[in-house]
């Protein structure tokens, strides 16, 4: 059975930092792309990064670029998001997921259950 | 960027009721759409893939139709559990930009 396993969420201060973790199960990770998406208190989705398969290729979302980055271990099956120079506007439930790729497309099938980062003084 | 605008963005039905929501892309995105449920408090689940694909497991009342710039989903007949809100996304470009989201209720 596929499983995403999420641990890392909590209370920071602006300006501090977070690092979220998202353990993989059920299939060969190194053949996935990852994505973080977020959600806002009361709003809707935010794609926030992707990792290719090998960590060759990242993508950021204009919001967190420069104060996030993305990564993967995949001899340990995890993936991560390191949040640097947080704000209160990152607040948010963030969901790690995984991008297949099949009839010419993308998607992504499983995720997370989720992480809750709060940024507060 | 690829903006994605969904409408409507609520939508008040009753059990057994057909209902479509529409999905409008800034730019073409061929078939490079999915479709998402989100109950409160849960992760997203996926229900359709490349514009129309139905994932395994969901049920056939989802169906997704479309390419191009304009998609829709549409359920055949709302159940209890299908009260929830929609969310579509597009994989055409970097960055995966979301619809603002559709929010199903019971009337």
């Amino acid at each position: 059975e596929v499983q995403l396993a999420q641990s890392g969420g909590g209370l920071v201060s602006p300006g501090g930092s977070l690092r979220l973790s998202c353990v993989a199960s059920g299939f060969a990770v190194d053949t996935y792309s990852i994505n973080w998406v977020r959600q806002a208190p009361g709003k809707g989705l935010e794609w926030v990064a992707s990792i290719s398969s090998s960590s060759t290729y990242k993508y950021y979302a204009e919001s967190v670029k420069g104060r996030f980055i993305i990564s993967r271990d995949n001899a340990k099956k995890s993936f991560y998001l390191q949040m640097n120079g947080l704000r209160v506007e990152d607040t948010a439930v963030y969901y790690c997921a995984r991008d297949e790729c099949s009839e010419g497309t993308c998607y992504s099938d499983y995720w997370g259950q989720g992480a809750l980062v709060t940024v507060s003084s | 960027d690829i903006q994605l605008t969904q409408s409507p963005s609520f939508l008040s039905a009753s059990v057994r009721d057909r209902v479509t929501i529409t999905c409008r892309a800034s730019h073409d995105i061929s078939g490079y759409l999915a479709w998402y449920q989100q109950e409160p408090g849960k992760a997203p689940k996926l229900l359709i893939y490349a514009g129309s694909i139905l994932q395994s497991g969901v049920s056939s009342r989802f169906s997704g139709s479309g390419s191009g710039t304009e998609f829709s989903l549409t359920i055949s007949s709302l159940q209890p559990g299908d009260f929830a809100t929609y969310y579509c996304q597009q994989f055409k470009n970097y960055p995966y930009t979301f619809g603002q989201g559709t929010k199903v209720e019971i009337k």
